[in-house]
């Protein structure tokens, strides 16, 4: 696609709902990363992606965390039993290169979670 | 859209002014380093990228300045519209790291 998407947009759930959040990453490109980002402050490292594998998921807060990419191509990302402290924008970027750094990383507009 | 002005260090400018944002990077090991812009509601857009091995990079009215002694870097946009009113967040890489760290950003409000 043109860029990376993510659905929802927007997301408001109960505490202790499951929720899952989705990325598209731009075509072709091999790796995927996560991020999550506090108002006011810059996205903060969660997890990444080349193609399917999960190389590394230390940013993950809790176990509660998962995310996916099947096929290489689509990630999800899934909070478990959602606690109010998960609330935050949700950031999904994709660079062209195998995750080995120095690569640019092209971001996508966020799913904005809120849990009441 | 978001509010990202809570907390945030801030800067005003005139519009036709020049504007520099500056950036204060803390891994000395890093060798990537990237601007992004983030207007309200949407995510980081990627401005300007420098790797260690320059000290500076000048784009279409960008410019980014590293100064690897004291670990700073800097943007420069020429002629400021009031379309880059935005946070201006930098970001750090080490080569073989694939983690983007975040600095914290600056909001850049340019005044008609």
């Amino acid at each position: 696609g043109a860029g990376v998407s993510q659905s929802p947009r927007y997301k408001v759930t109960k505490r202790g709902q499951d929720v899952t959040l989705r990325c598209d990453p731009i075509s072709s490109h091999a790796t995927l990363y996560w991020y999550q980002q506090a108002l006011g402050q810059g996205p903060e490292f969660l997890t990444y992606f080349n193609y399917e594998a999960q190389p590394d998921k230390s940013g993950l807060p809790s176990d509660r965390f998962s995310a996916e990419r099947p096929e290489g191509s689509i990630s999800t990302l899934t909070i478990q039993r959602t606690e109010q402290r998960d609330s935050a924008m949700y950031r999904c970027a994709s660079s062209l290169v195998t995750g080995s750094g120095g690569e640019t990383q092209y971001f996508g507009p966020g799913t904005r979670l809120l849990v009441l | 859209g978001e509010s990202v002005g809570l907390h945030l260090p801030t800067l005003s400018v005139q519009e036709g002014d020049n504007s520099i944002i500056n950036c204060a990077y803390s891994n000395s090991a890093s060798d990537y380093f990237i601007w992004y812009k983030q207007e309200s509601g949407k995510g980081p857009q990627f401005i300007i990228d420098i790797r260690s091995n320059m000290d500076k990079r000048q784009g279409q009215r960008v410019t980014v300045l590293l100064n690897k002694t004291v670990k700073h870097l800097s943007l420069q946009i020429a002629a400021t519209q009031p379309g880059d009113s935005a946070v201006y967040f930098c970001a750090e890489n080490e080569d073989s790291n694939y983690k983007l760290t975040f600095g914290k950003g600056t909001l850049l409000t340019v005044n008609p």
